[in-house]
């Protein structure tokens, strides 16, 4: 069965520095999606893609953050500067259309130090 | 304020035995409402979504229903398993243009053998 993956799974860096969590959606699908969760918290909305550009962000998705889509396979979340409140389960996800089932990745680990 | 309330924060069960966890929300424009399960340190998995006009849906033990008018919806799980011990969270999207969804923060269900 088709399945969102991400990677690392953890990713420990330094405060200050860039980071890039990568995401490979279901192949046939159109519109991907990051969230967080930081630890005991609940999820929460980042940026939402379609057509190779956002179509949507919430207000934790600041200059610091970007999103890419590279090529037709992956898609990228960017942490240009990463603070110590960055540390959270980033979780991508993705979607055939809009009416259809979202699917999520199993997340990448981030440890800002 | 769209806002996802949910009830309880945490429930231990015995095995075999029937729960039955709540959400109650705001969000308006009202789409669909979801309920998600996720295993520690896992990205979440849809187990139902409903629109305005559905009052329950089923997907193996769990059950979800759906009362629009008083904005409540509550998911019931049947003979429980110890595999169902996972957060279990609500999610309640908008209509009208803006997908960016809300999330409840889950109940936390733990099944004892």
């Amino acid at each position: 069965e088709p399945e969102v993956t991400q990677t690392p799974s953890h990713q420990v860096t330094q405060m200050g520095q860039e980071v890039i969590l990568r995401c490979v959606p279901i192949s046939n699908h159109l519109y991907f999606y990051w969230y967080r969760q930081i630890l005991g918290q609940k999820v929460e909305f980042l940026v939402s893609f379609y057509n190779n550009e956002i179509s949507e962000k919430s207000e934790i998705f600041d200059d610091q953050f970007s999103v890419e889509r590279p090529d037709g396979s992956n898609f990228t979340l960017k942490i240009r500067s990463t603070k110590l409140e960055d540390s959270a389960m980033y979780f991508c996800a993705s979607r055939e259309g809009q009416d259809y089932e979202q699917y999520f990745g199993p997340g990448t680990r981030l440890t800002v130090t | 304020k769209n806002q996802v309330e949910q009830s309880p924060q945490s429930l231990i069960i015995l095995e075999g035995k029937n729960c039955t966890l709540q959400c109650n929300y705001t969000v308006s424009p009202f789409s669909n409402l979801r309920w998600y399960k996720q295993d520690t340190g896992r990205g979440p998995v849809s187990l139902t979504i409903m629109t305005f006009s559905e009052n329950t849906k089923s997907n193996g033990r769990y059950t979800a229903t759906l009362d629009a008018d008083t904005k409540q919806s509550s998911l019931h799980i049947t003979a429980s398993q110890l595999s169902d011990s996972a957060s279990y969270i609500c999610v309640v999207s908008r209509s009208g243009g803006s997908y960016i969804p809300t999330f409840g923060r889950g109940t936390s269900l733990i099944v004892h053998p």
